[in-house]
């Protein structure tokens, strides 16, 4: 049971370039969720995925797109990357149990732009 | 909408000092509070959470109760060790949606 896994560990690109962060979780959770971590800022919500086949914005979805692919991963897209989105990129799942809805995060992507 | 405020860190105590963390929070009605606990160079794992007023969460020596007069979760532990360094977040569930709104976290340093 390896919880949550994410891919890449690291990433480092340049102005402009694209790329996708890849997530999975194997709990059998209906929703998934993408969050950046920035200094001093906490935790911020980038795109949510209540169940499978619906995704939703957070708190700072541009220049961000998602695709919840399947019930297991849901992945996140830098289509021209900024150096404002340099962050590490956490991704995490949960289970809407009555009164548990405990988070299950990942490790961690920790992106470069410059 | 929403908010979570928690005291700025960093926090500096030695080994076996008194910890506490304070959290507020503004929403509406009374929503689940959570602390989630990161430890360097990985993610947020769950701490302890409480689901209605006057709830006392509690894991590994720490505890937090769920006051509703003063909107508060502060985070305590009777006796820190070296290993309790960590960023704790205070988080709540938005109601009706099934999402959290995290404060901006309090990093905590425990000297031997």
């Amino acid at each position: 049971n390896a919880g949550v896994t994410q891919t890449p560990k690291f990433q480092v690109l340049k102005t402009g370039q694209s790329m996708t962060l890849q997530c999975a979780q194997d709990m059998n959770h209906n929703s998934m969720y993408w969050y950046r971590q920035d200094p001093g800022m906490g935790l911020r919500l980038i795109y949510y995925s209540a169940s499978e086949g619906t995704t939703d914005k957070g708190e700072v979805p541009n220049g961000y797109n998602v695709s919840r692919l399947n019930k297991r991963e849901f992945s996140l897209r830098l289509e021209s990357a900024a150096p404002s989105q340099t962050s590490v990129y956490f991704c995490a799942s949960s289970e809407l149990a009555s009164d548990s809805y405990e988070q299950y995060f990942g490790p961690g992507t920790r992106l470069t732009v410059t | 909408g929403n908010s979570v405020t928690q005291m700025e860190g960093p926090v500096t105590l030695s080994e076996e000092a008194f910890l506490t963390i304070n959290c507020t929070y503004t929403a509406t009605g009374y929503p689940s509070l959570f602390w989630y606990v990161q430890y360097p160079g990985e993610g947020l794992q769950l701490l302890l959470k409480a689901t209605k007023a006057d709830d006392k969460g509690s894991n590994k020596g720490f505890e937090a109760t769920y006051r509703k007069e003063t909107t508060s979760f502060h985070l305590e532990k009777g006796s820190v060790q070296v290993s309790d360094s960590a960023v704790y977040f205070c988080a709540l569930k938005n109601s009706g949606y099934s999402t959290l709104t995290f404060g901006k976290g309090t990093m905590l340093l425990v000297s031997p």
